[in-house]
């Protein structure tokens, strides 16, 4: 069975530019999470989707960050314009069901300069 | 308010030496779910472990162990004779049925083991 995938796996770029990300979860998983993770911090929720709509997302700079899952399969992040505190790993998770556990991509590294 | 604390930042033994990674956690809720995940440099978190609230009998999976106390808010994770490939970073994680399924990480503990 394939795991969530994620593209690109780095990627730097300056401030004020944008960026986005692409999240395919496990086939059939309902749920897919977008998690920010600073270097030496736990992975921080961003956004959750329920098939292609948004059960969470209070914690999302919506200044300066989207999120689309509009198939209710994969998903897009995208942040603009970048600051340099958006220098993270932007985690993908999808779970099968709202009390599953999560199962996570490799990530995206992202370095604003 | 969720939260999940991992006192230790970083743990190094020698291979072959036990180990316990602490987890403390706060919820006011009675159902919720507890977590361990491993973060290898790799960077992709792999999961380890699920428990639920009403099931305190600890658990076995070959070299793991965790221990589930209520009493103390605590879901600690035991490596038997660890090895090298045991290094990594930990996270211990709280889910509870209020929040649909949103996961409290804590800060992690980076594990060295030591050849």
């Amino acid at each position: 069975e394939a795991g969530v995938a994620q593209s690109p796996r780095y990627k730097i770029i300056e401030k004020r530019q944008s960026v986005a990300f692409w999240c395919n979860p496990i086939s059939g998983h309902a749920t897919l999470y977008w998690y920010q993770q600073i270097l030496g911090q736990g992975p921080k929720l961003l956004i959750q989707f329920q098939n292609n709509g948004v059960v969470d997302d209070s914690q999302l700079p919506k200044d300066r960050f989207s999120a689309e899952r509009l198939k209710g399969v994969d998903s897009t992040l995208k942040i603009q314009p970048a600051k340099l505190e958006d220098s993270a790993v932007y985690l993908c998770a999808s779970s099968l069901d709202r009390i599953g556990e999560l199962f996570f991509g490799e990530g995206s590294r992202l370095t604003v300069l | 308010a969720q939260k999940v604390t991992q006192a230790q930042t970083e743990i190094s033994v020698v291979e072959k030496e036990d180990v316990t990674l602490d987890c403390v956690y706060e919820t006011r809720d009675t159902t919720y779910y507890l977590f361990w995940y491993k973060q290898p440099p790799s960077g992709e978190l792999v999961f380890l472990i699920r428990r639920n609230s009403f099931d305190e009998q600890n658990e076995i999976s070959g070299r793991y162990s965790w221990n589930f106390q209520k009493s103390t808010s605590s879901f600690n994770f035991t490596i038997t004779a660890s090895q090298v490939v045991d290094s990594a970073v930990y996270f211990c994680a709280l889910s509870d049925a209020n929040t649909g399924n949103q996961f409290y990480f804590g800060t992690g503990t980076s594990l060295t083991v030591i050849p």
